[in-house]
């Protein structure tokens, strides 16, 4: 089975500053026919569900400010929120789909806080 | 606007089973693959199954901890997916989100029902 790996489980950035966090694959991630990575990103707010933020490991879903970015291949990614706002406080997901067997997996979550 | 709204969460007994729904507004549910998503009480995201399109024959694909005990089915007269869970025990307490995928994005999600198993 393939394991999503984050680093770190947790960061603390005070408010401007940037925040990385990673995600490594056990596996290679899959890649489409047009050569897209099957590597997204997701925003977790407290008591909301996930939402959105990037997919194919780079393409920023419409909508997602433009400091929100991802970057990788291969097994290792990032996600680097370049500029920390308040409203940036949550849980932050990788996830990779596979084919054979389908499944869709999840790395196990970094946690954003304001210093 | 698309919108999911997931359903028949509670309480339920060791040994026992409850059917959620997914419900859409917005979008055509057998045209789409859905997927189902849970969410033990603070931990992380874990896949739990899908269904693909009414045109694709709907085939179904579960996490391969889960198979044989949850089924996912459709009823594309009410625009709705369930997903039948059988046999439950206290690790499959969680909120459990359904969400729509594209090209392996799950892009659409409900804001999830929970179900609490307990004696």
């Amino acid at each position: 089975d393939i394991v999503m790996t984050q680093s770190p489980d947790s960061l603390a950035v005070s408010l401007g500053e940037r925040a990385t966090i990673n995600c490594k694959s056990s596996q290679s991630v899959l890649k489409s026919s047009n050569d897209k990575t099957f590597l997204n990103w997701y925003q977790q707010r407290p008591g909301q569900p996930p939402k959105l933020l990037i997919s194919w490991a780079s393409t920023r879903n419409s909508g997602v400010p433009d400091r929100f970015s991802g970057s990788g291949s291969g097994t290792d990614f990032t996600l680097t929120i370049s500029s920390l706002q308040a409203e940036d406080v949550a849980i932050y997901y990788c996830h990779q789909y596979s084919k054979s067997p389908p499944a869709h997996t999840f790395g196990g979550g970094t946690k954003v806080e304001i210093k | 606007e698309v919108q999911l709204v997931e359903s028949g969460g509670g309480l339920v007994k060791p040994g026992g089973s409850l059917r959620l729904s997914c419900a859409a507004s917005g979008l055509t549910l057998s045209n789409a693959w859905t997927n189902w998503v849970r969410q033990a009480p603070g931990k992380g995201l874990e896949w739990v199954g899908r269904i693909t399109r009414t045109s694709e024959g709907a085939p179904t694909d579960y996490a391969a901890p889960l198979k044989g005990r949850f089924t996912i089915s459709r009823d594309d007269s009410k625009n709705t997916v369930y997903l039948q869970m059988n046999s439950l025990t206290t690790d499959d307490t969680a909120v459990y989100f359904c969400n729509t995928e594209s090209y392996s994005v799950l892009s659409n999600w409900g804001q999830g029902t929970l179900v609490t198993v307990s004696s």
